[in-house]
């Protein structure tokens, strides 16, 4: 068991420029999860991929972030025009699926975000 | 899903039991009680979860109450590496039908320092 993976670790770029994230998750896992985590708050949700399709998207996911998973292995996410509030640790998170059960998330070490 | 109170803060000695309180009063039957924590600049660890009865793991005991309106997470034996964010997270179980991954909403959770 690999764990989940994320890369960068950590990235630094200039307001207005664009950047893109990967997530690697665990190889079994057909559930690959976005969450944003800000200074002194608890991860929140930003979206939720079953395979290669975007099942689901919060509020908080602006129309300058797209994420994908085009072959229901890995997944990017995408901020474009990246804006100071938009510094925060983006976390990624896997999890099995299937009937009838509620199966637990596992979270790889985040990319954490500066904009300056 | 049911929103969950936690202490802000907690103190323990290292070899000492730690007893982290959750309240979560609205609970529905059909929604589990999570726990996670956080390791300072680390991404989310699974510890456990339940639905009605208790649970023991190798790193810890979920005790929910009777009337599932509150729980415990029990550290039997505290180590200065559990100091940590936890997190009690109430979720939905699996909705036929509902293409909802069921995204974790962490709150601010409990810091729990353990000391020498």
């Amino acid at each position: 068991d690999t764990g989940v993976s994320q890369d960068p670790r950590h990235k630094i770029t200039k307001r207005g420029q664009n950047v893109t994230f990967r997530c690697d998750p665990i190889s079994e896992h057909n559930r690959l999860y976005w969450y944003r985590q800000t200074l002194g708050q608890g991860p929140e949700f930003l979206t939720y991929f079953q395979n290669e399709a975007q099942l689901e998207k919060s509020r908080l996911l602006s129309d300058r972030f797209s994420a994908e998973r085009p072959k229901g292995s890995f997944s990017t996410l995408e901020i474009q025009r990246t804006e100071q509030g938009d510094s925060a640790m983006y976390l990624c998170a896997s999890s099995r699926a299937g009937g009838g059960e509620s199966y637990e998330q596992y979270f790889g070490p985040g990319t954490r975000l500066t904009v300056t | 899903d049911a929103k969950t109170t936690q202490p802000t803060s907690m103190d323990c000695a290292e070899g000492r039991a730690a007893n982290l309180p959750c309240n979560h009063s609205t609970i529905s039957g059909n929604e589990y009680v999570y726990w996670y924590r956080q390791i300072h600049s680390q991404g989310p660890q699974y510890i456990i979860h339940g639905l009605k009865n208790n649970e023991t793991n190798e790193m810890a005991s979920l005790i929910i109450t009777e009337d599932r309106k509150s729980s415990t997470l029990i550290l039997p034996h505290a180590t200065l590496r559990d100091t940590a964010v936890y997190y009690c997270i109430v979720r939905a179980g699996f909705i036929r039908g509902s293409n909802s991954g069921y995204a974790l909403n962490f709150g601010k959770g409990t810091s729990l320092l353990v000391t020498p």
